[in-house]
């Protein structure tokens, strides 16, 4: 059973562009949503989280939008630089859950010059 | 990562061979997790732990078993490898309420032959 869904899977875009990654949950319980990067080689690291009290959060160039009652968020990425080629995941949990997050699948995000 | 790491890196095993693989932290966080991840699933929870020998099981713990007789120490086993279990193993890290969410180690590349 996939609580957090995720789309597309792979992603190439061009520098400049907004590439635009998004999720959904099935699980109404969940009330903390992060995405992590991450490179070759390395762990997931974070880079923006949101609660749904919010409908939006900026941080930089990474944008997340919410929508709870459709139960999707999604990342955005403004103005977009090869050095964002990675592979980004979101995941979501519960309070009281000891912060277990459950993760999408990944998607692999490629900036071209 | 700084103040977690995992050991060994790198690991080729025999199936039916008994795995350890070790979570090392120095954050003095309480809550300590075991990923796995592969192509097409993402990242997946396999055992928690949310303080000192207490663990509980995530959504694939079938073939692993954990221990954390510390808070630092976070020991992953698998009791008889198989095949199945070639993977990259996440160690992760975080403290109830934090603001950072997970801290992740820079994994374990297990591959079982």
């Amino acid at each position: 059973q996939q609580q957090v869904k995720q789309s597309p899977q792979s992603l190439i875009v061009q520098k400049g562009g907004i590439p635009i990654i998004n999720c959904a949950y099935e699980n109404t319980a969940f009330d903390y949503f992060p995405w992590y990067q991450q490179f070759p080689g390395k762990g997931p690291a974070l880079l923006i989280a949101i609660r749904p009290d919010v409908s939006e959060k900026k941080e930089g160039r990474f944008t997340i939008s919410f929508n709870k009652s459709a139960k999707q968020f999604s990342l955005h990425i403004m103005d977009s630089q090869p050095g964002d080629s990675a592979t980004y995941f979101c995941a979501a949990s519960a309070t009281g859950t000891a912060s277990k997050l459950t993760f999408g699948t990944g998607t692999r995000l490629q900036v071209t010059l | 990562d700084a103040g977690i790491t995992q050991s060994p890196r790198h690991k080729v095993t025999e199936t039916g061979t008994p795995v350890t693989l070790r979570c090392h932290q120095t954050e003095n966080h309480r809550y300590m997790y075991w990923y796995r991840q592969d192509p097409g699933h993402g990242l997946r929870l396999i055992h928690y732990s949310y303080g000192v020998k207490d663990t509980d099981k995530g959504e694939v713990s079938d073939g692993y078993s954990v221990s954390r007789s510390k808070t630092e120490d976070f020991l992953l086993t698998l009791e008889s490898a198989t095949s199945s279990q070639t993977s990259v193993y996440f160690c992760a890290i975080s403290d109830p309420g934090g603001a950072d969410g997970y801290t992740f180690g820079s994994g374990t590349r297990l591959t079982v032959v």
